[in-house]
């Protein structure tokens, strides 16, 4: 079974620059997630999907960060323009449903460095 | 609102050694507990959870952890320690009702000295 896709694994930019992460799902899982983990500290999550809607994004930051899932599968999150707080691993990760019990399958992230 | 405390951001022991990593939570309705594992360049993996079914939880890896209410802990236990065991362990809570978001402590660097 194929896990949970991201693209690209590192990437490297400069301030006030955008940037854009690619996520592929596990095939058939409804519900997707992208987390923010910066050195020493845990993932946070950034927005939930559930299917093409937004179930969760309460910790978006919105007025520089984007995410879309427009045909319920892949999905993109972009940041516009990047702040050198953005440096950190943005890990995707998918269940099949979003239950409560469920554990989260997770990629290998990107690694994002803003100068 | 949910929380994990892990005491400590790094432990050693010996290949063969007890490992111990310890996990607090706080949480105002009876939660889900979670322990992942990531190894280097990896995604974290799920290695067990608590989900109020037995509050002794076996996982993979020969892995388990305890959940005690009246500590409001659920620490993570290995008898023997592998080389292969090194990578960073993470406690998560996420409540049984209501939103589903996993709260994640910040994690315990794990090294096995051989």
């Amino acid at each position: 079974e194929a896990g949970v896709a991201q693209s690209p694994r590192y990437k490297i930019i400069e301030k006030r620059q955008s940037v854009a992460f690619w996520c592929n799902p596990i095939s058939g899982h409804a519900t997707l997630y992208w987390y923010q983990q910066i050195l020493g500290q845990g993932p946070k999550l950034l927005i939930q999907f559930q299917n093409n809607g937004v179930v969760d994004d309460s910790q978006l930051p919105k007025d520089r960060f984007s995410a879309e899932r427009l045909k319920g599968v892949d999905s993109t999150l972009k940041i516009q323009p990047a702040k050198l707080e953005d440096s950190a691993v943005y890990l995707c990760a998918s269940t099949g449903t979003g239950g409560t019990n469920e554990k989260l399958f997770f990629g290998s992230g990107t690694q994002l460095s803003v100068l | 609102a949910q929380s994990v405390t892990q005491l400590g951001s790094h432990v050693s022991v010996s290949e063969g050694a007890l490992v111990l990593l310890r996990c607090n939570y706080s949480s105002s309705v009876p939660p889900y507990l979670f322990w992942y594992v990531q190894y280097p360049n990896q995604g974290l993996q799920l290695l067990l959870k608590y989900t109020s079914a037995a509050t002794l939880v076996k996982g993979i890896n020969g892995f388990e952890a305890e959940f005690k209410k009246s500590e409001t802990s659920f620490h993570l236990t290995k008898p023997s320690a592998h080389m292969s065991d090194a990578a960073e362990y993470f406690c998560a809570v996420r409540t049984q009702t209501g939103a589903n978001n996993l709260f994640f402590g910040t994690g315990t660097r794990l090294t096995v000295i051989p």
